[in-house]
């Protein structure tokens, strides 16, 4: 079975710039949800999506946002870069039903913003 | 607000040598304690979900233990490839406003020399 997938791998962009950076689920999973891991700070929890809607969100400003697709795979954009928005930046999948609470997560994208 | 510390922040062990990570949390009201293996530049990886106080798992030289404020990941002779960082995460149960996000502890760095 397919894990969790995420693209790209490593994305370089200018201070001022926008990034997007996708994900797709474990297959038959409905849950979306993306963290931030900058280096000392630890995860991050930011947006929560369950079949097409954002359900939570983390301590995070508005230039943060995403979205759901009706396959259930999911984009993050960041908008305005700043350079402290160099980090990787994980996916995880839930089912999101019945008693399995478990995230899985992806292999990340490395963002770094010059 | 829901809090998870991780102790020690790093653990030098010879191959053989058995120890025990810490993972004290705080929160509202648990719904499951995860632990996670991280290796350098790549996602977490699940290993196990606990429950209710007193719950155990075992996983090869893994065993993770429960109570009602802190949690517990034994490594039993421990072998160099299992030099990681180990992540605990709490989630709380619905109703508030940290309802699905993992909150996790900044992690304990393992090396296991041969």
């Amino acid at each position: 079975e397919a894990g969790v997938t995420q693209s790209p791998t490593h994305l370089i962009k200018t201070r001022g710039q926008q990034a997007t950076l996708r994900c797709s689920p474990i297959s038959g999973h409905t849950s979306v949800y993306w963290y931030q891991q900058a280096l000392g700070l630890g995860l991050q929890f930011l947006l929560w999506y369950d079949e097409g809607e954002e359900r939570n969100r983390g301590n995070f400003p508005p230039r943060f946002s995403g979205r759901q697709f009706p396959n259930y795979s999911s984009e993050l954009n960041v908008n305005a870069l700043e350079l402290e928005d160099s980090a990787l930046y994980l996916c995880a999948s839930s089912p999101g039903t019945g008693r399995v609470y478990e995230q899985y997560f992806g292999p990340g994208t490395r963002l770094t913003v010059t | 607000e829901d809090q998870v510390t991780q102790s020690p922040e790093a653990l030098r062990l010879q191959e053989g040598e058995s120890s025990s990570l810490n993972c004290s949390y705080t929160v509202s009201g648990l719904r499951g304690l995860f632990w996670y293996r991280q290796d350098p530049g790549k996602g977490p990886e699940f290993l196990f979900t606990l429950y209710s106080a007193g719950e155990e798992k075992e996983k090869e030289r893994l065993k993770a233990t429960l109570t009602k404020k802190e949690s517990f990941l034994h490594i039993t002779a421990p072998k160099p490839e299992d030099s990681a960082t180990y992540l605990c995460a709490v989630q709380v149960l619905p109703g508030g406003t940290s309802y699905g996000k993992l909150t996790f502890g900044q992690g304990t760095i393992l090396t296991v020399h041969p």
